[in-house]
């Protein structure tokens, strides 16, 4: 059964500081990896999906990587700034289309 | 504007009283599902559906039922909820495969009294 797993669970950093975010799982065998955000009560917001075949996705100040043979994935995001401020999770999408979550890391973005 | 809809957003209600959760989406998936949050337990999966008339179980399905009768819709039914339902649900939809994310819907926030 899959596993995911982000640490930290809460992350705080001043303004202007890069981000960088975690996210492992235990079986290797996905179709992808997609990251998402939300903001407190609110819904969940893609922000990207890697698959299995590729290694990094980027969209404006976000990277994100994924490296299958160690089971990680990680989000960068450059340049914080405090509407960054949210929880953020990784989901990982394997056979049967079974989507499986992290626990989250909730962000801080002091100004 | 691709999308998955739910409605209604926020709901209060008593115990016993069946209620449905409508999810609809616009960008002709196969696949739909349903989940809940809550604090300390992350989102779980209640049900889902592969495609048109075919549903499954996910990890907490007690309690709820589902129907998949046209492709864009998949309401959630509570027959007979209860106080341990109070939960934030989101519904979600996808294509099957590898190139495939999946959108989900902006939740509903349920309270049961």
């Amino acid at each position: 059964k899959q596993e995911v797993t982000q640490i930290p669970a809460a992350l705080s950093v001043p303004e202007g500081e890069n981000l960088v975010l975690n996210c492992s799982f235990t079986d290797s065998a996905i179709y992808n990896l997609q990251w998402f955000r939300q903001d407190p009560g609110k819904g969940l917001t893609s922000l990207l999906l890697i698959q299995s075949s590729q290694r990094e996705q980027t969209s404006g100040r976000l990277n994100a990587s994924l490296d299958k043979s160690s089971g990680r994935s990680t989000l960068y995001i450059a340049a914080s700034q405090p509407g960054d401020s949210a929880t953020y999770l990784c989901a990982s999408k394997a056979a049967g289309n079974k989507l499986t979550f992290g626990g989250g890391t909730r962000v801080l973005v002091k100004p | 504007e691709a999308q998955v809809t739910q409605n209604p957003r926020y709901l209060i209600t008593v115990t016993g009283k069946k209620l449905t959760v409508t999810c609809s989406q616009n960008m002709n998936h196969e696949y739909m599902s349903w989940y809940r949050q809550d604090p300390g337990l992350g989102l779980r999966q209640i049900y889902y559906s592969m495609n048109v008339e075919v549903t499954d179980k996910g990890d907490v399905p007690e309690g709820y039922k589902v129907s998949r009768k046209e492709k864009r819709n998949f309401p959630l039914i509570l027959e007979s909820p209860s106080p341990n339902q109070t939960s934030l649900y989101f519904c979600a939809s996808s294509r099957p495969g590898l190139d495939y994310g999946y959108t989900f819907g902006s939740g509903t926030r349920l309270t049961v009294v």
